[in-house]
This record gives structure tokens, sequence and C-alpha cells, in this order.
């Protein structure tokens, strides 16, 4: 399910670092965005979302923060492991309006 | 497991051929979507179904051609493709489109067209 070919920007981490991830989005209206993951051969798994009336959230290992000053996103893994390596999408949308508009992605690769 | 079935999982086609690709949700939802993701280009959103009704065709070409029997499968008919329609393709679904929930997506189906 990888975009193969297509030039995505790429992270690489030691195995227990953490891991920042951003991605500058496009609408100023956007007040719903959602961290996807994709690993490769499957399609997009959700991680985290964050309404625009927030500007941090927290799962388990993860954390979003939205500044949306800047139109800016950024998904924060703590202590990266192995199968976090999968590529990253952010996507946003606008309440009542059109379905998740994704970004190009990033690629997270874990090193051992 | 999403909730999201795609079948087939891979498909070969000849470019005079005519198949179809088949989603299936178990989540209940009303929205449910096509997307294409190329190795030239990121997720692209194609169709857009709420409540069983046609909300959004974004630009496809008319060899493909989708069909929401019910708010729990969508298909993708396909014909005469050409070989640059080759990706995989993503089925979606969310609650409904005019809310701001998380939409689920099924693993895809490789297609391959020769």
């Amino acid at each position: 399910g990888e975009s193969v070919g297509l030039h995505l920007p790429t992270l690489s981490v030691q195995e227990g670092d953490n891991s920042i991830i951003n991605c500058a989005y496009s609408n100023s209206a956007s007040d719903y965005f959602i961290w996807y993951k994709q690993e490769s051969g499957k399609g997009p798994q959700f991680i985290i979302d964050i309404r625009s009336n927030m500007d941090k959230r927290q799962g388990q290992r993860v954390t979003v923060l939205l500044n949306k000053t800047v139109k800016h996103l950024s998904l924060q893994i703590a202590a990266t492991q192995p199968g976090d390596s999968a590529v990253y999408f952010c996507a946003e949308n606008i309440m009542g309006n059109t379905p998740l508009v994704f970004g190009k992605g990033t690629r997270l690769s874990v090193i051992a | 497991e999403t909730g999201v079935t795609q079948t087939p999982r891979h498909l070969v086609m000849g470019m005079t051929n005519k198949k179809s690709l088949k989603c299936e949700q178990h989540l209940g939802h009303n929205a449910m979507y096509w997307y294409k993701q190329s190795a030239k280009k990121p997720l692209e959103l194609m169709f857009v179904y709420n409540f069983k009704e046609q909300t959004e065709n974004n630009s496809v070409p008319s060899r493909f051609s989708p069909e929401c029997p019910n708010s729990s499968h969508l298909f993708l008919h396909l014909h005469t493709l050409q070989p640059e329609d080759s990706a995989l393709y993503l089925c979606a679904s969310s609650q409904d489109n005019m809310r701001n929930t998380e939409a689920f997506f099924g693993q895809g189906t490789r297609l391959t067209v020769v």
C-alpha cells in the first residue's frame, strides 16, 4: 500500500528514540485533523485525531500538536519501535464539507 | 481488521476487460468512498456516497463507474482501463460525510492493467 515511486520525505530514527513527523495543511478553514499510518500492503489505519479547538492531544505513545497560526500539524511518537515503520499521512477536513484531504505522507524508518 | 473488507486483494486485467471491485463495511456507516493511491500521486479521492447517493465525483474518467446498492456495499466497475490506471484502490467508510469523524479503510485492491 505504500506510495512506491513517489518521492516521500523520509525520517530515519533509532529504535527507542522519539520521532516527530510534521505536516503543513492547506486550508485555514479546516477544523478536524487525523493522522493515519500505512504499513506495506495495508490500507491507512487511524492513529489519532484532533479538532481545531484543541492544540494538543495525547494517545498511547503518540501526541498530536496543532498550530493553527502557521497551519502546522505534528505527530510525536515516543520510544519508537520497529513496528512503527510505515508511511504516515496527515488528513484534514472541514465540517460539513468535502471528505478528508490527505497530505503526501512521510516514510518513517526505524533503525534497530 | 478495520471492519471494511475489499475484494479481490489483487487483480490483473487487460485493457479490454471488464471487472469490478467490491467493498463491504460492517460498521453501520452511511458514507463510503473510493480512493486511488498510485506510485506517482498521494491518496486521491475518486467518489463519495452518502446514504447511497453519490455526492462527489472528483473528475474521474467514465471508464470507472461506481455503484452503491446500499449503505454497506460499494462497487467500482472497471472497463477499458489504461496501464496508468494501475494503482492501489482503497475503499473507506465513515459515519457520514457531514461530521468530523475518522474514515476507516479497507486493505485495498492492487490493480495492474496490462
